[in-house]
């Protein structure tokens, strides 16, 4: 089975832009979850997508969003970019059984905002 | 807010040695996973506990929880270039979804 890919895997913008990531769960997997790396604030949870429907949301400014597809692809989109939004974005799919799950990630788009 | 605080935040030793790292949290964890970050890569699951007192063993890696559920440690025996990388704990929801809180992870850096 491939695993969670995500594109692209790097990328660089500048203040004011916004930003559309993209990541492919692995085949069968429904709940996909995204996290933002930071070396000051390490890993934090952003949201969680099942059946198209956030199902969790982190402590993060409205200026990030997100989308599940019907085939469970997500795409995370960020307006209004500042310095600080500079950062390891993570993907992370699993299949959603009851009890705690096994969440895959994907390698990670890397954001630099100049 | 749940608080993973983990220890030591660097360690380099040499090839061959042991090592132990630690996971502390401000209230008891619902259950707790630790992952292994490659540089380039996303975490990658080691371990899940959720017994108080529970031990698990993946090879070289010792798994700890703690009684009080509080705590967890992970020792490695021997270790290897191999074992570099950043090692984080997190809580994981049992139930409502995927939503994993990290703890601050340890940086490991294992030379010949």
């Amino acid at each position: 089975k491939a695993g969670v890919t995500q594109t692209p895997r790097y990328l660089i913008k500048t203040r004011g832009q916004q930003v559309t990531l993209s990541c492919s769960p692995i085949s069968g997997h429904r709940s996909v979850s995204w996290y933002q790396q930071t070396p000051g604030q390490g890993l934090q949870f952003l949201f969680e997508y099942f059946s198209e429907t956030q199902r969790n949301k982190g402590n993060f400014p409205g200026r990030f969003s997100g989308r599940q597809f019907s085939n469970s692809r997500s795409e995370m989109n960020v307006s209004t970019l500042e310095l600080g939004d500079s950062a390891l974005y993570l993907c992370a799919s699993s299949v959603d059984r009851v009890g705690l799950e096994t969440q895959y990630f994907g390698p990670g788009t890397r954001l630099l905002v100049l | 807010t749940q608080l993973l605080e983990q220890s030591p935040q660097f360690l380099s030793i040499q090839e061959g040695e042991n090592l132990t790292v630690y996971c502390n949290s401000s209230s008891v964890f619902s259950s707790l996973q630790w992952y292994r970050q490659e540089p380039g890569e996303g975490p990658v699951l080691l371990v899940t506990v959720v017994t108080g007192g529970e031990v698990k063993k993946l090879k070289r890696l010792t798994f700890q929880f703690g009684d009080a559920r509080k705590d967890s440690s992970l020792h490695i025996t021997a270790a290897q270039p191999g074992d570099t990388g950043l090692y984080l704990c997190a809580e994981g929801l049992t139930g409502g979804g995927n939503k994993l809180t990290f703890g601050t992870g340890t940086q490991l850096k294992v030379e010949l």
